[in-house]
């Protein structure tokens, strides 16, 4: 199964961009690219998630690049309560039966500062 | 919305205990999973179903039973509790590829296993 590979931690100041970067560079062509967080004491959250062209949601953008072989989660104001594990996780289009081997890494622990 | 739902929250168990941690989902969705989270690391899947009457073996799945008899349910059952399974379990649930929306997995708020 295509890997992530994400840094270990950030940190970040309250009402700033933040840009969290991952690595994919074993990307297929079929491969989705989904960012989930997880808040301290809860379950993942789904962010986001695109195959090709940069998208956008309430919460987030996703940055994709031309080769795919990289992305980038960008929080365009960090909040006190975006501090969050953050996992960028590959899930194939035609995830079957195991929902695509999805595999969650360590992420990165964002921290956000007042 | 109620989502997800995963009962007890916390359970303290003695080695060789057997319990049931239940899993709800309404929004009839046909996949259903299990997770463990061990401190510091990422989810590892244990069990999986694509539907009603149909599981699977995840990455993880032994000291773990799991049965799929309705869409709504998916108990995952430790026979035979062991330190080792102390841990988070998380229930998760999502629509088949193909569907709108593909792609997301709702999670529950997680069980914390204790086993002495």
């Amino acid at each position: 199964d295509a890997k992530t590979t994400q840094p270990n931690s950030m940190e970040s100041n309250e009402e700033e961009p933040v840009h969290l970067p991952c690595n994919h560079s074993t990307i297929s062509g079929t491969d989705y690219i989904h960012w989930y967080r997880q808040l301290p004491s809860q379950g993942p959250e789904y962010v986001i998630h695109g195959l090709t062209s940069n998208v956008n949601n309430r919460m987030a953008s996703l940055a994709i690049a031309e080769d795919r072989k990289s992305s980038t989660l960008i929080l365009h104001r960090a909040t006190l309560r975006d501090a969050a594990v953050y996992y960028c996780i590959l899930r194939d289009l035609n995830y079957g039966g195991s929902q695509g081997n999805l595999i969650f890494g360590k992420g990165t622990k964002l921290s956000v500062k007042p | 919305n109620a989502g997800v739902t995963q009962t007890p929250k916390f359970q303290v168990l003695k080695t060789g205990q057997s319990m049931t941690l239940q899993c709800a989902q309404d929004m009839n969705h046909e996949y259903m999973s299990w997770y463990r989270q061990d401190p510091g690391m990422g989810l590892r899947l244990i069990h999986y179903s694509v539907g009603a009457g149909i599981t699977d073996q995840g990455e993880v799945p032994n000291g773990y039973n799991v049965s799929r008899s309705t869409t709504e349910d998916f108990p995952l059952r430790l026979l035979s509790a062991a330190p080792s399974q102390t841990s988070v379990y998380f229930c998760a649930s999502s629509r088949p590829p193909g569907t709108a929306n593909t792609g997301e997995l709702f999670f529950g708020e997680g069980s914390r296993l204790t086993v002495l």
